[in-house]
């Protein structure tokens, strides 16, 4: 079966840029979204087809898509940015996520 | 305003099935394709499967596969989702999100979450 492999956690100063990544492998052919999830909270899509985002998702969110990694990127990461992150793929008309990054600002 | 509202928590012996309802509002029901997650306590989010709103149709998760079973009213705009044989390890938050079924579709929106229990 299709596998996403993240980083379990990344930390980040606030005011600093905070990347997240997601290998599978030829990830760069296949879509990837992202999803925000704070404690007790359903997951938001904050970037669907690899760079797209939704409305009412900040500007400081991007992503991108090549070869077997997508990227999660947060410019001037914010303290409310602090969550887990999941990335999102399709593989045989199968959702597949990631294992989940958990998002530090410190 | 797109909403999700789940039915409540459940409580369930090991062996039982449990029935979670997701109804939905704000949108035209069979726009969206519906789709059943998964979250055990402090782990990741599981992909269980998805059904068509306007004919039913399904796919689940091949490790679900003979378990679980979705099912929709469209009378009543509400989506289903039955898990069977529970075990301790089906112990989880049950999510119904709406969104697309292909390759450039993303789960768009989320119901609140069910907790379902698993304990003797």
């Amino acid at each position: 079966s299709y596998e996403l492999t993240q980083p379990p956690s990344v930390s980040v100063s606030p005011g600093q840029t905070a990347s997240i990544t997601c290998s599978g492998d030829k990830l760069g052919d296949k879509y990837t979204c992202w999803y925000q999830q704070k404690p007790g909270q359903s997951p938001v899509v904050v970037i669907y087809q690899d760079r797209k985002r939704p409305s009412g998702i900040p500007e400081r969110f991007s992503g991108s898509n090549s070869g077997n990694t997508a990227t999660l990127t947060i410019s001037g990461t914010q303290a409310m940015d602090e969550a887990d992150y999941y990335c999102q793929a399709w593989d045989s008309s199968s959702v597949v996520f990631g294992g989940g990054t958990k998002l530090t600002v410190l | 305003q797109v909403q999700l509202v789940q039915s409540g928590a459940e409580v369930k012996k090991p062996g039982a099935s449990v029935k979670i309802s997701c109804k939905a509002s704000g949108y035209t029901f069979t726009s969206h394709y519906m789709h059943w997650v998964r979250q055990a306590p402090g782990q990741g989010l599981e992909w269980m499967g998805v059904i068509n709103p306007t004919d039913g149709s399904t796919s689940y998760a091949q490790k679900l596969q003979g378990r679980v079973t979705m099912t929709r009213d469209t009378s009543t705009s509400t989506v289903y989702m039955e898990l069977s044989s529970l075990r301790s390890e089906d112990t989880a938050v049950y999510y119904c999100a709406g969104g697309g079924y292909s390759g450039n579709s993303y789960l768009d929106f989320w119901g609140q979450g069910t907790l379902v229990t698993v304990s003797s």
